[in-house]
């Protein structure tokens, strides 16, 4: 049990419709990033949030955005789904944004169809 | 080419042996993460390493900041064991596409 909460767990959507993918960071860390993971892939990082801004950004498209909360809990947003976009997306929390220790979540896993 | 590579992909044992799991990286780093992949999906982190070696249990990590090579080693392996091992430069966003472990009774 690593403190770090996803939700929801698992999600079908129809290509074109937008989804929330949201994450709930360990209590006293205030930076989260976010990775998707392709079935037998290793994760690829699309952002990082710390303090409630966006501190580095992967090789995803716009229509990939985030958010990060006063409470240090974070959104994924994602428009416009393709078929492409279907994977595990995973978030980890830290205290502070390099050199320490991330605590992952168990994952949402999107499939779009 | 990844600036990650793991080795071997996959990976059988038999319940008792001793595995070794390799990780090589041609980014400067702080630090390398080992982390383990159940099948549910979950991440849990197992080791941060900057330098030497680390021992957790039945677990060993060690790194070779000269030659940018780490390896991960499980001793008496169990098939509780079984699940993808990915090594990690998590300050850079770098991650290896995991070694699947898979331990037999």
């Amino acid at each position: 049990e690593t403190g770090v909460t996803q939700s929801p767990t698992h999600l079908i959507k129809t290509r074109g419709q937008q989804v929330t993918l949201r994450c709930s960071s360990q209590s006293g860390h205030n930076t989260v990033s976010w990775y998707q993971q392709a079935l037998g892939q290793g994760p690829q990082f699309i952002f990082q949030y710390y303090r409630e801004e966006e501190n580095g950004r992967g090789n995803f498209p716009p229509r990939f955005s985030g958010l990060q909360f006063p409470n240090y809990s974070s959104e994924l947003n994602v428009n416009a789904l393709e078929l492409d976009d279907s994977a595990l997306y995973l978030c980890a929390s830290s205290q502070g944004a390099r050199g320490v220790e991330a605590f992952f979540g168990q994952g949402t896993r999107l499939t779009v169809v | 080419k990844n600036e990650v590579e793991q080795s071997p992909q996959n990976l059988t044992a038999q319940e008792g042996e001793f595995i070794t799991i390799n990780c090589s990286y041609s980014v400067g780093i702080s630090a390398l993460h080992w982390l383990q992949q159940h099948p549910g999906g979950g991440i849990v982190s197992l080791f941060m390493l900057s330098s030497g070696k680390k021992k957790h249990g039945r677990l060993i990590a060690t790194i070779n900041i000269q030659e940018k090579h780490s390896s991960l080693h499980i001793t008496a392996s169990h098939p509780r064991d079984s699940a993808v091992y990915i090594c990690a430069v998590l300050d850079d966003m770098r991650f290896g596409a995991g070694t699947r472990l898979t331990v037999k009774p």
